[in-house]
């Protein structure tokens, strides 16, 4: 058991919906990564928070948003959803924002769009 | 920019023996994180080891360790004593300061162990 936290672990859904993604860092945790499993992009980086603030954003469409709330858990949301956004994803957290260390995944959300 | 390559798509390897996967990174970054993970197929990433640019000895933990060599880029993990339960997908990442600090990961080697 990695510490992190992600609900739910499945998720079926229709075009054009709108999901929202939950992750619970480990305790002490302050930065939290969303990460994108798809079978022809492989792990795609999509946003990084640190301490509730954005810290950097990676291949992130602008139907998806995300925030870490101050109990340091983030919620990713998926809006207009479409068959291509079906993947699996990771939410991971570490330590810190710029120090080199190990970050831990979730057991991901996956999410099938139909 | 960071980039991780991963070379092997598929491996197949004979319980109890060995099994080296192949990393190579490119990165001018001068300090910087490798990472070895492993996904089995109910899906969750799993940490496994951990090498900082500046270590001077190779990172073990348990059955695997990581060979590297700075000079020649490469973070080749070694396996010992396969074990049916490793079989799995591999994924090599680095990150440094260039990317943010966040993982770049490869492509993944899928390692399946026989018995």
């Amino acid at each position: 058991d990695s510490g992190v936290t992600q609900t739910p672990k499945h998720l079926i859904t229709a075009t054009g919906q709108r999901v929202t993604l939950r992750c619970s860092p480990r305790s002490g945790d302050l930065s939290v990564y969303w990460y994108q499993q798809s079978l022809d992009q492989g792990l795609q980086f999509l946003i990084q928070y640190y301490n509730g603030e954005e810290r950097a954003k990676g291949n992130i469409l602008e139907r998806f948003s995300a925030q870490q709330f101050p109990d340091l858990h983030s919620e990713l949301n998926l809006s207009s959803l479409e068959l291509g956004d079906s993947a699996l994803y990771f939410c991971a957290s570490s330590a810190g924002d710029r120090l080199i260390a190990e970050a831990f995944f979730g057991q991901g959300t996956r999410l099938t769009v139909v | 920019a960071q980039k991780i390559t991963q070379t092997q798509p598929g491996m197949f390897v004979q319980e109890k023996e060995a099994v080296t996967l192949d990393c190579t990174y490119d990165t001018s970054d001068p300090s910087y994180g490798l990472f070895w993970y492993k996904q089995p197929s109910s899906g969750e990433m799993i940490f496994l080891i951990y090498q900082g640019s500046y270590d001077q000895q190779n990172a073990t933990e348990g059955r695997y360790s990581l060979n590297f060599q700075k000079a020649r880029k490469s973070a080749n993990l070694v396996i010992s004593a396969s074990q049916l339960g490793d079989s799995a997908m591999y994924f090599c990442a680095m990150r440094g300061r260039s990317n943010d600090y966040k993982l770049s990961f490869g492509a993944g080697t899928t390692v399946t162990v026989r018995a």
